[in-house]
């Protein structure tokens, strides 16, 4: 059975710093990886896919890897800003449906 | 382009009442998924519709139902309601089936269960 991990459950950084969020699951078969950040109450925004024969994936300030082998994926945001904060979650893309992590509880401190 | 919306937004209901939730996918998009998302903890898989057909269930009882119509819309049916169906529940849509192609999801139904 599929599980996705996701370490630290909650992170406060100040604001301007690189960060990594790491996701990592416990099957490799996987077909692809997706991201999403959630604001509070709020639904499920798509920030990057991986898709299982590709290493990373970059949009803007965001760049995600994935290492299948490893069952491993990260996501690093570049010069961190306030509006970043938010939940971020990853999610395994299997056969008909996306195993999630609990999410990384991200605030940036002014 | 609108994207996924979802109504209501948010609903409040007593035990053993019944609800609907209902999805309207990105146009276009063919497949619509149904996701329970309990506080603090990552989405659960409940549906999965393409074509109207069901593709795929997750591990809910038999009081959790759904049906995709003819313009790829969809409803999400829970009878005799419990206090521990109060979630978020989000729907999802993609182009085609999982895990073909991306996943966008709508802002979700806060459902309270008093």
């Amino acid at each position: 059975k599929q599980e996705v991990t996701q370490i630290p459950a909650a992170l406060s950084v100040p604001e301007g710093e690189n960060l990594v969020l790491n996701c990592s699951f416990t099957d490799s078969a996987i077909y692809n990886l997706q991201w999403f950040r959630q604001d509070p109450g709020k639904g499920l925004t798509s920030l990057l896919l991986i898709q299982s024969s590709q290493r990373e994936q970059t949009s803007g300030r965001l760049n995600a890897s994935l290492d299948k082998s490893s069952g491993r994926s990260t996501l690093y945001i570049a010069a961190s800003q306030p509006g970043d904060s938010a939940t971020y979650l990853c999610a395994v893309i299997g056969n008909y449906q996306l195993i999630w992590g609990a999410g990384t509880k991200l605030i940036i401190k002014p | 382009d609108a994207g996924v919306t979802q109504s209501p937004t948010h609903l409040i209901k007593t035990r053993g009442q019944h609800v609907t939730l209902r999805c309207s996918p990105i146009s276009g998009h063919k497949s619509v998924s149904w996701y329970q998302q309990v506080l603090g903890q990552g989405p659960q898989f409940i549906f999965q519709y393409y074509e109207k057909e069901e593709r795929g269930r997750g591990n809910f009882p038999d009081r959790f139902s759904a049906r995709q119509f003819p313009n790829y819309s969809s409803e999400l049916n829970v009878n005799a309601l419990l206090l521990g169906d109060s979630a978020l529940y989000l729907c999802a849509s993609s182009l085609e089936t999982t895990p073909n192609t991306e996943a966008f999801f709508g802002q979700g139904t806060r459902l309270t269960v008093v």
